[in-house]
């Protein structure tokens, strides 16, 4: 099973709302990385968080690593179609050999015009 | 141009035969990753080599083998291949295995193993 949970698995809003998506963590998180995948697509950076607090803007996509360093968010203000995608949660898990990133289970963005 | 290539862009292939799937990144990173995509959604970690001449096992390993002969290369291969490996493989890669380094994408591979 996977260790970083994404909620909603889906969702479909109408053009101009604002929506979140959330990445809990069963474990402390020491670095946080949202990707966005247009279908059929690869995978695009948009940020990482580091600091349990920090709050990071990109456009209008604000995401935030809550204080206890368990949970992350991710807000997009007015959507717009462009937004439509798929969002993946990663992080930084310890093995004994190293770091390796894992992901969440995604989130399927849908934005009705 | 820099980045990361996966080699094939899609394939079918017969159940029982033997596949590699290839990727090759030119920015010289150390980390690279083997993930797969089933109904569009979340990756799941296959393997991954945090530098040349070493791998690990993810959360999928069964029925995947890989090798890092190079700190450039990091090819998949499917022994046997099973119709529960249909799936788009992303191959990944980043500066290091340190906490918090932004890792980037190939293209992905689309397999229909039928």
């Amino acid at each position: 099973s996977q260790e970083l949970e994404q909620s909603p698995q889906s969702l479909i809003v109408q053009e101009g709302k604002n929506l979140t998506i959330n990445c809990t963590s069963s474990k402390t998180l020491y670095g946080l990385y949202w990707y966005k995948q247009k279908y059929g697509e690869g995978l695009i950076f948009l940020m990482m968080l580091q600091k349990g607090g920090e709050e990071k803007s990109h456009e209008k996509i604000t995401a935030k690593l809550d204080e206890k360093k368990q949970q992350s968010s991710l807000h997009i203000t007015a959507s717009q179609p462009s937004h439509a995608g798929i969002y993946l949660c990663g992080a930084d898990k310890a093995d004994d050999a190293g770091n390796m990133l894992t992901f969440g289970g995604g989130t399927r963005l849908m934005v009705k015009p | 141009i820099a980045g990361i290539t996966q080699a094939p862009t899609s394939q079918i292939l017969a159940a029982g035969r033997r596949m590699t799937l290839r990727c090759t990144q030119d920015m010289r990173h150390n980390a690279m990753y083997w993930y797969r995509q089933d109904l569009g959604l979340g990756l799941r970690l296959i393997h991954y080599s945090n530098t040349a001449g070493t791998t690990g096992k993810g959360e999928v390993p069964d029925g995947y083998s890989v090798s890092r002969a190079n700190t450039d290369d990091f090819p998949l291969t499917l022994a046997s291949a099973v119709p529960s490996q249909t799936s788009v493989y992303f191959c990944a890669s980043r500066t290091s295995d340190r906490r918090n380094t932004e890792a980037f994408f190939g293209q992905g591979t689309r397999l229909t193993v039928v």
